[in-house]
């Protein structure tokens, strides 16, 4: 298949810690975030959302921040698993429905 | 369920030519996306559809490039004159509402301008 993320930023981490993903995103007018995880050949796969009026939102062993100060996304990965190996896209909506997406991180879960 | 659906899956087409890539959104999503999407980078957004309506064409690059969903449902997008920066993955995503909900994306096509 087709690989992913050539040449991107890489977050290496041991089976079973936490991982945490950053992303600066540009628009202050964005009102919805989402996170999306890319495996090699495949389309990308939706993690996890927030809105504007929040700064936190837990799902299942994945945790998003918002921080609008500083135009700021995190996403938190517990207990990281070989199956979390993949790369991570954060991506903004301002109006609705037209996304930009940030330009990605890659993870590799070591065993 | 049957996820979303995109053919072909990979083409390959000499310079000048025109191309059609097709979409088949989940059934019931009335939003659709098209994508291009670089070796190495995050979806590049092209259109977006609302039921048959384009509400955004902001993002195709130019005049060569133009999409349809006449039904509401399949979605083409056209390349015409391609060039060899047409190379690409393109993916289409659809959502169930028209709002901020959860895109599912395709498999995208592999274009290959020789």
């Amino acid at each position: 298949g087709e690989s992913v993320g050539l040449h991107l930023p890489t977050l290496s981490v041991q089976e079973g810690d936490n991982s945490i993903i950053n992303c600066a995103y540009s628009n202050s007018a964005s009102d919805y975030f989402i996170w999306y995880k890319q495996e090699s050949g495949k389309g990308p796969q939706f993690i996890i959302d927030i809105r504007s009026n929040m700064d936190k939102r837990q799902g299942q062993r994945v945790t998003v921040l918002l921080n609008k100060t500083v135009k700021h996304l995190s996403l938190q990965i517990a207990a990281t698993q070989p199956g979390d190996s993949a790369v991570y896209f954060c991506a903004e909506m301002a109006g609705g429905f037209k996304t930009i997406f940030g330009a990605g991180t890659r993870l590799f879960v070591k065993a | 369920g049957a996820g979303v659906s995109q053919s072909p899956r990979y083409k390959v087409t000499k310079r000048g030519q025109d191309v059609a890539l097709r979409c088949d959104p989940i059934s019931g999503h009335v939003s659709l996306y098209w994508y291009r999407q670089a070796l190495g980078q995050g979806p590049e957004f092209l259109t977006y559809f609302n039921y048959e309506a384009q509400q955004d064409k902001s993002g195709l690059p130019n005049d060569r490039f133009s999409a349809e969903r006449p039904e509401g449902s399949i979605s083409t997008l056209t390349i015409q004159r391609t060039e060899q920066r047409d190379s690409a993955m393109y993916r289409c995503a659809s959502s169930f509402g028209t709002q901020a909900y959860e895109q599912y994306f395709g498999p995208g096509t592999r274009l290959t301008v020789t």
